[in-house]
Protein backbone atom coordinates (compact mmCIF):
# COMPACT_ATOMS: atom_id res chain seq x y z
CA UNK A 1 0.00 0.00 0.00
CA UNK A 2 1.51 3.41 -1.14
CA UNK A 3 1.77 6.19 1.56
CA UNK A 4 0.20 8.21 -1.04
CA UNK A 5 -2.96 7.70 -2.77
CA UNK A 6 -3.46 8.22 -6.69
CA UNK A 7 -6.34 6.82 -8.73
CA UNK A 8 -5.01 3.97 -10.82
CA UNK A 9 -5.93 5.01 -14.25
CA UNK A 10 -7.69 7.89 -15.98
CA UNK A 11 -8.53 8.67 -19.24
CA UNK A 12 -9.33 11.66 -21.72
CA UNK A 13 -9.43 12.22 -25.62
CA UNK A 14 -6.88 14.32 -27.23
CA UNK A 15 -7.10 17.93 -26.70
CA UNK A 16 -9.06 17.49 -23.74
CA UNK A 17 -7.91 18.15 -19.74
CA UNK A 18 -7.16 15.75 -17.01
CA UNK A 19 -6.84 16.37 -13.21
CA UNK A 20 -4.80 13.08 -11.67
CA UNK A 21 -5.23 13.68 -7.89
CA UNK A 22 -2.68 12.68 -5.23
CA UNK A 23 -4.14 12.40 -1.60
CA UNK A 24 -1.73 12.19 1.70
CA UNK A 25 -1.74 13.48 5.36
CA UNK A 26 0.11 16.07 7.33
CA UNK A 27 3.15 14.63 7.39
CA UNK A 28 3.89 14.27 4.26
CA UNK A 29 1.95 16.64 1.38
CA UNK A 30 0.88 18.99 4.21
CA UNK A 31 4.32 19.48 5.06
CA UNK A 32 6.20 19.29 2.35
CA UNK A 33 6.67 20.17 -1.53
CA UNK A 34 5.37 17.53 -4.15
CA UNK A 35 7.02 16.56 -7.32
CA UNK A 36 5.18 14.69 -9.96
CA UNK A 37 7.05 12.15 -12.21
CA UNK A 38 6.23 10.77 -15.66
CA UNK A 39 7.13 7.68 -16.50
CA UNK A 40 6.65 6.58 -20.75
CA UNK A 41 6.38 3.19 -21.62
CA UNK A 42 9.50 1.13 -21.55
CA UNK A 43 11.67 4.94 -20.51
CA UNK A 44 12.57 6.19 -17.61
CA UNK A 45 10.75 8.55 -14.92
CA UNK A 46 11.25 12.04 -16.03
CA UNK A 47 10.64 15.21 -13.44
CA UNK A 48 7.37 16.97 -14.51
CA UNK A 49 6.31 19.35 -11.59
CA UNK A 50 8.31 20.30 -8.22
CA UNK A 51 8.06 22.41 -5.49
CA UNK A 52 4.08 21.84 -6.09
CA UNK A 53 3.58 23.90 -9.30
CA UNK A 54 7.03 24.57 -10.74
CA UNK A 55 8.06 22.93 -14.22
CA UNK A 56 11.87 22.34 -14.88
CA UNK A 57 12.75 23.60 -18.19
CA UNK A 58 11.17 21.87 -21.50
CA UNK A 59 8.08 20.63 -19.98
CA UNK A 60 5.24 22.83 -21.34
CA UNK A 61 3.27 24.56 -19.36
CA UNK A 62 0.43 22.29 -20.55
CA UNK A 63 1.56 20.36 -17.40
CA UNK A 64 0.55 22.12 -13.91
CA UNK A 65 0.40 21.14 -10.20
CA UNK A 66 -1.00 22.45 -7.02
CA UNK A 67 -1.30 22.23 -3.61
CA UNK A 68 -3.81 22.39 -0.94
CA UNK A 69 -3.91 20.96 2.53
CA UNK A 70 -2.90 17.37 2.07
CA UNK A 71 -3.52 16.93 -1.13
CA UNK A 72 -2.38 17.70 -4.69
CA UNK A 73 -3.47 17.61 -8.58
CA UNK A 74 -1.38 17.45 -11.41
CA UNK A 75 -3.86 18.95 -14.80
CA UNK A 76 -2.63 17.90 -18.05
CA UNK A 77 -4.39 20.44 -20.81
CA UNK A 78 -4.43 19.56 -24.46
CA UNK A 79 -3.84 16.12 -24.03
CA UNK A 80 -1.77 14.11 -26.94
CA UNK A 81 -1.14 10.66 -27.29
CA UNK A 82 2.33 11.06 -26.58
CA UNK A 83 1.00 11.91 -22.80
CA UNK A 84 0.25 8.32 -22.90
CA UNK A 85 2.07 7.20 -19.61
CA UNK A 86 2.30 6.57 -15.91
CA UNK A 87 2.27 9.77 -13.45
CA UNK A 88 3.44 9.43 -9.78
CA UNK A 89 3.46 11.83 -7.42
CA UNK A 90 5.86 12.22 -4.74
CA UNK A 91 7.55 14.07 -1.40
CA UNK A 92 9.03 13.93 1.55
CA UNK A 93 7.36 12.26 4.61
CA UNK A 94 8.72 14.13 8.07
CA UNK A 95 7.27 11.56 10.37
CA UNK A 96 9.14 8.59 8.24
CA UNK A 97 12.49 10.58 7.08
CA UNK A 98 11.48 9.18 3.56
CA UNK A 99 10.28 10.02 0.01
CA UNK A 100 6.74 8.56 -0.30
CA UNK A 101 5.08 7.97 -3.90
CA UNK A 102 1.90 7.54 -4.94
CA UNK A 103 1.23 3.96 -6.18
CA UNK A 104 0.96 5.78 -9.87
CA UNK A 105 -1.48 6.77 -12.01
CA UNK A 106 -1.96 5.23 -15.96
CA UNK A 107 -3.19 8.09 -18.24
CA UNK A 108 -4.67 7.20 -21.49
CA UNK A 109 -5.72 9.09 -24.15
CA UNK A 110 -8.47 8.05 -26.08
CA UNK B 1 25.12 17.88 -19.92
CA UNK B 2 24.48 16.92 -16.41
CA UNK B 3 24.45 12.97 -16.48
CA UNK B 4 24.40 9.68 -13.95
CA UNK B 5 25.91 6.81 -15.25
CA UNK B 6 24.93 3.89 -13.79
CA UNK B 7 26.37 0.19 -13.69
CA UNK B 8 25.50 -2.75 -15.79
CA UNK B 9 22.87 -5.44 -15.08
CA UNK B 10 23.38 -8.14 -12.84
CA UNK B 11 21.87 -11.37 -12.23
CA UNK B 12 22.24 -12.80 -8.76
CA UNK B 13 21.05 -16.03 -6.82
CA UNK B 14 18.95 -15.62 -3.41
CA UNK B 15 20.66 -14.78 -0.31
CA UNK B 16 23.98 -13.46 -2.37
CA UNK B 17 24.57 -9.59 -2.56
CA UNK B 18 24.35 -6.55 -4.91
CA UNK B 19 26.15 -3.95 -5.57
CA UNK B 20 24.93 -0.79 -7.95
CA UNK B 21 27.23 2.45 -9.17
CA UNK B 22 25.86 5.65 -10.45
CA UNK B 23 28.81 7.85 -11.46
CA UNK B 24 27.79 11.79 -11.95
CA UNK B 25 28.88 14.13 -14.11
CA UNK B 26 28.38 17.39 -15.23
CA UNK B 27 27.27 19.14 -11.97
CA UNK B 28 28.86 20.12 -8.46
CA UNK B 29 28.42 16.70 -7.01
CA UNK B 30 28.89 17.66 -3.55
CA UNK B 31 25.65 20.24 -3.79
CA UNK B 32 22.80 17.18 -4.29
CA UNK B 33 22.14 14.07 -3.21
CA UNK B 34 21.33 10.85 -4.97
CA UNK B 35 18.82 9.20 -4.15
CA UNK B 36 17.93 5.51 -5.03
CA UNK B 37 14.44 4.21 -6.16
CA UNK B 38 13.57 0.88 -8.18
CA UNK B 39 10.68 -0.82 -9.87
CA UNK B 40 10.08 -3.98 -9.87
CA UNK B 41 8.63 -5.47 -13.24
CA UNK B 42 4.69 -3.92 -13.95
CA UNK B 43 4.83 -2.17 -10.79
CA UNK B 44 4.98 1.38 -9.37
CA UNK B 45 8.06 3.25 -7.77
CA UNK B 46 9.59 2.26 -4.61
CA UNK B 47 12.02 4.40 -2.83
CA UNK B 48 14.97 2.86 -1.32
CA UNK B 49 16.95 6.00 0.02
CA UNK B 50 19.63 8.53 -0.46
CA UNK B 51 22.67 9.55 0.59
CA UNK B 52 23.33 13.32 1.18
CA UNK B 53 26.88 13.91 -0.64
CA UNK B 54 27.80 16.98 1.47
CA UNK B 55 28.32 15.28 4.54
CA UNK B 56 27.59 11.24 4.12
CA UNK B 57 23.98 11.64 5.80
CA UNK B 58 21.48 8.97 4.68
CA UNK B 59 18.49 8.13 4.93
CA UNK B 60 16.64 4.58 4.03
CA UNK B 61 13.29 3.62 3.64
CA UNK B 62 12.02 1.18 6.57
CA UNK B 63 11.34 -1.65 4.41
CA UNK B 64 15.55 -1.90 3.52
CA UNK B 65 17.04 -0.84 6.93
CA UNK B 66 19.56 -3.36 7.80
CA UNK B 67 19.70 -4.80 4.11
CA UNK B 68 20.98 -1.76 2.47
CA UNK B 69 24.00 0.55 2.04
CA UNK B 70 24.69 3.71 0.51
CA UNK B 71 28.12 4.89 0.22
CA UNK B 72 30.14 7.46 -1.85
CA UNK B 73 33.55 8.21 -2.96
CA UNK B 74 33.89 11.80 -3.81
CA UNK B 75 37.46 11.23 -5.35
CA UNK B 76 35.65 9.85 -8.62
CA UNK B 77 31.95 11.17 -8.15
CA UNK B 78 30.22 7.85 -7.89
CA UNK B 79 27.76 6.59 -5.11
CA UNK B 80 27.19 3.11 -4.65
CA UNK B 81 24.24 0.85 -3.33
CA UNK B 82 24.41 -2.35 -1.77
CA UNK B 83 21.56 -4.51 -0.82
CA UNK B 84 22.33 -7.70 0.72
CA UNK B 85 20.16 -11.05 1.55
CA UNK B 86 18.76 -10.96 -1.67
CA UNK B 87 15.29 -12.11 -2.61
CA UNK B 88 13.50 -13.19 -5.80
CA UNK B 89 10.88 -10.13 -5.02
CA UNK B 90 14.06 -7.79 -5.31
CA UNK B 91 13.95 -8.20 -8.89
CA UNK B 92 13.63 -5.08 -10.17
CA UNK B 93 15.60 -1.84 -12.51
CA UNK B 94 16.99 -0.21 -9.90
CA UNK B 95 16.95 3.68 -10.16
CA UNK B 96 19.67 6.33 -8.95
CA UNK B 97 18.69 10.08 -9.53
CA UNK B 98 19.75 13.21 -8.42
CA UNK B 99 18.13 14.57 -5.04
CA UNK B 100 17.61 18.05 -4.06
CA UNK B 101 18.07 18.35 -0.22
CA UNK B 102 15.23 19.90 1.27
CA UNK B 103 13.34 19.89 -1.10
CA UNK B 104 13.44 15.87 -2.08
CA UNK B 105 12.66 16.28 -5.85
CA UNK B 106 14.40 13.74 -8.08
CA UNK B 107 15.52 16.04 -10.98
CA UNK B 108 18.19 13.79 -12.83
CA UNK B 109 17.77 9.94 -13.26
CA UNK B 110 20.30 7.50 -14.16
CA UNK B 111 19.65 4.93 -16.73
CA UNK B 112 18.15 1.87 -14.16
CA UNK B 113 20.10 -1.05 -13.69
CA UNK B 114 18.35 -4.47 -13.72
CA UNK B 115 19.01 -6.93 -10.82
CA UNK B 116 17.04 -10.40 -11.10
CA UNK B 117 17.52 -12.89 -8.51
CA UNK B 118 16.71 -16.06 -9.43
CA UNK B 119 18.19 -19.36 -8.31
Amino acid sequence: QSVLTQPPSVSAAPGQKVTISCSGSSSNIGDNYVSWYQQLPGAVPKLLIYENNDRPSGIPDRFSGSKSGTSATLDIAGLQTGDEADYYCGTWDSSLSAVVFGGGTKLTVL
Amino acid sequence: QVQLVQSGPEVKKPGASVKVSCKASGYSFTRYGISWVRQAPGQGLEWMGWIAVYNGHTDYAQKFQGRVTMTMDTSTDTVYMELRDLRSDDTAVYYCARLRPYYYHMDVWGEGTMAAVSS
